[in-house]
């Protein structure tokens, strides 16, 4: 069945960097695009960036922007995000969402939680 | 960049009773490139509605999308047990694409 698995928790220093992995299966994933957000515990949804597969075309929010880098092995259907220098307030659950089957995010993964603490 | 503003923050209502959440957009939401999202505690979101008004593989009838340009509405016509979560607009015609802040649909 189509599915996104993602990369285990993680636990970073401040000032470091994480790198997140989203394997997908199932479904075609060069025609696909994966979107990348992230969840503060009780907070809302918030959109970090997207890529574009089949063309490796990238999108970032601007409060990301400077700090985030997506990219695609399409070898091993896998998307991933870095993001660097790292915050106290970077600790989230990280999401990826990929368009499976229709042209929306109907795919997601099951979170990866990034937890930045000194 | 568009702002989604989610209505109300919570609804409180009982089972069997009419849901009706709105989603108003900044800027008109280019080809009603707009999805609702359901999302309970632990879980990743789970696609309801994409393209404003088209259902996702799977997910009951009673949910149902309407609108276009810089206003939306999720109707769930009579919420069951399960449906108690938080939704979630999005908006992914345009980037830097964008969420709406949340609505919480709890128990009466």
């Amino acid at each position: 069945q189509m599915q996104l698995v993602q990369s285990g928790p993680e636990v970073k220093k401040p000032g470091t960097s994480v790198k997140v992995s989203c394997r997908a299966s199932g479904f075609t994933f060069s025609y696909s695009s994966v979107q990348w957000v992230r969840q503060a515990r009780g907070q809302r949804l918030e959109w970090i960036g997207w890529i574009v597969v089949g063309s490796g075309n990238t999108n970032y929010a601007r409060n990301f922007e400077e700090r985030v880098t997506i990219t695609r092995d399409t070898s091993t259907s896998t998307a991933y995000m870095e993001l660097s220098s790292l915050r106290p307030d970077d600790t989230a659950v990280y999401y990826c969402a990929a368009e499976g089957s229709i042209n929306a995010y109907n795919l997601w993964g099951q979170g990866t939680m990034v937890t930045v603490s000194s | 960049e568009i702002v989604l503003t989610q209505s109300p923050g919570t609804l409180s209502l009982s089972p069997g009773e009419r849901a009706t959440l709105s989603c108003s957009a900044s800027q008109s939401v280019r080809s009603g490139y707009l999805a609702w999202y359901q999302q309970k505690p632990g879980q990743p979101p789970r696609l309801l509605i994409y393209g404003a008004s088209s259902g996702a593989p799977g997910i009951p009838d009673r949910f149902s999308g309407s609108g276009s340009g810089t206003g939306f509405t999720l109707t769930i016509s009579r919420v069951e047990p399960e449906d108690f979560a938080v939704y979630y607009c999005q908006q992914y015609g345009s980037s830097p694409q964008s969420f709406g802040q949340g609505t919480k649909l709890e128990i009466k």
